[in-house]
């Protein structure tokens, strides 16, 4: 059983319109959800973390919201530049310590 | 401050060989943790080690081990390679703490012919 998945697989944006990634997940107890943004061949970029239901964060063009059972990237107006895989994951108590579990990612792709 | 280094970037070996990867944490991180990538499997957990002990480990054989030195610098080796374990090694540091932020590196592209 899948721990963490994301939606869209991919997603295709005209530059300026807006749109939310999903990321759903299951755990005994959530330690922390991560949000990376991936360029090709690159390691994951860190933007944000969030630990409870109700915690938002934002930056720049990003925010990141979280409830009991899912959480939203939100991104307004994009650029051409926020093109990347945008990965989450997330820190379960059922596992020891470190061992983040991955969705599969969302590829953004945005058109000028 | 400087950011996750990994040593090399690039590498490329043959089957049955082995080979050993590098990762400098970024300083004052005494977790690094591994994790391997592919387009097939997406992110995957390898281990972390802690203060010079492995904490926790992932489902991979034997053949991957790791090891951390006292300045949390640490190293991750595989061997008897075999093609199934061309990938992108990344690793990432952080305070090691319940639910810390990990920061990564930007990876070893390890290609196995």
């Amino acid at each position: 059983e899948d721990q963490v998945t994301q939606s869209p697989e991919a997603l295709r944006l005209q530059e300026g319109e807006s749109s939310s990634l999903n990321c759903s997940y299951t755990v005994s107890g959530l330690r922390g959800l991560f949000w990376y943004r991936q360029d090709p061949g690159k390691g994951p970029e860190f933007l944000f973390t969030l630990y409870s239901a109700g915690e938002e964060k934002e930056k720049e063009r990003l925010k990141a919201t979280l409830t009991k059972k899912e959480s939203f990237l939100h991104i307004t107006a994009p650029k051409p530049e926020d093109s990347a895989t945008y990965l989450c994951a997330v820190l379960d108590d059922w596992y020891n310590n470190n061992d983040m579990r991955f969705g599969a990612g969302t590829r953004l792709t945005v058109k000028p | 401050k400087a950011g996750v280094t990994q040593t090399p970037r690039y590498l490329i070996k043959t089957r049955g060989q082995q080979v050993t990867l590098s990762c400098s944490p970024i300083s004052g991180h005494r977790s690094v943790s591994w994790y391997q990538q592919t387009p097939g499997q997406g992110l995957q957990f390898l281990f972390e080690y802690f203060s010079e002990t492995q904490r926790n480990k992932g489902n991979f054989p034997g053949r991957f081990s790791g090891r951390q030195f006292s300045n949390s610098r640490s190293e991750m080796n595989v061997s008897t390679l075999e093609l199934g374990d061309s990938a992108l090694y990344l690793c990432a540091s952080s305070f090691g703490g319940e639910g810390d932020t990990q920061y990564f590196g930007p990876g070893t592209r390890l290609t196995v012919l």
